[in-house]
């Protein structure tokens, strides 16, 4: 069965310093990869997907940027952390098999201070 | 664009009400329709979805129906449970081939034995 990992679970980082988080789907290939935000009381804001190695669409402009250098591994990045940043962060996968479903990882709590 | 309109929260209901948190969505063609679940402190897992119109997802007791003529797309459960604690969210997908998900901000649903 396909699961996904992400990691760290929970991070506090400076503003200014750098950032990166990681994703990675097991058990399926081809999968379309999300970067999700959920900013404190508000709902969830696609940020990137990728649908391959190597393709990134960045939905919202801001400081953040994705990079899928395999196949199964999506990860999020920022040179220089804002205050605004701060918020959970989901991973998620599909594949054409599973129907328009979406599944998302476990989540990444990202604070700022 | 898309959207997606749900009920605002807190929702705090009594164990063994009847539950019904409201969405509704604007969409161009033929969405497919979502609820997903967030337990305290944990990423988003689907609860059920719809494809088409008139289709009705069901899962652990909760359901909700693909209605057309009104875009809504209910939450409905008989009878709650203290475990059902949770922020839900409804979501559509827009079934272009990238299975984007469009979010509603969420409900928080607190239920109190």
């Amino acid at each position: 069965s396909q699961t996904i990992h992400q990691w760290p679970a929970t991070l506090v980082q400076p503003v200014g310093s750098p950032l990166s988080l990681e994703c990675t789907v097991e058990g399926t290939s081809n999968p379309n990869l999300y970067w999700y935000r959920q900013a404190a009381g508000r709902g969830l804001q696609l940020l990137f997907y990728s649908v391959g190695i190597g393709q990134i669409s960045s939905e919202v402009p801001q400081n953040l940027s994705a990079s899928r250098p395999q196949d199964r591994q999506f990860i999020l990045s920022s040179k220089k952390l804002l205050l605004s940043d701060s918020g959970f962060y989901l991973c998620a996968w599909s594949v054409v098999s599973s129907g328009n479903t979406i599944y998302f990882g476990e989540g990444s709590w990202l604070t700022v201070v | 664009g898309n959207s997606v309109t749900q009920m605002e929260g807190p929702v705090t209901l009594s164990e063994e009400a009847f539950l019904t948190i409201n969405c509704t969505y604007t969409a161009t063609g033929y969405p497919s329709l979502f609820w997903y679940v967030q337990y305290p402190g944990e990423g988003l897992q689907l609860l059920l979805k719809a494809t088409k119109a008139d289709d009705k997802g069901s899962n652990k007791g909760f359901e909700a129906t693909y209605r057309k003529e009104t875009t809504s797309f209910h939450l409905e459960k008989g009878s709650v449970q203290v475990s059902d604690s949770a922020v839900y969210f409804c979501a559509l997908s827009d079934n272009v081939g990238n299975e984007k998900l469009t979010f509603g901000t969420g409900t928080r649903l607190t239920i109190i034995p």
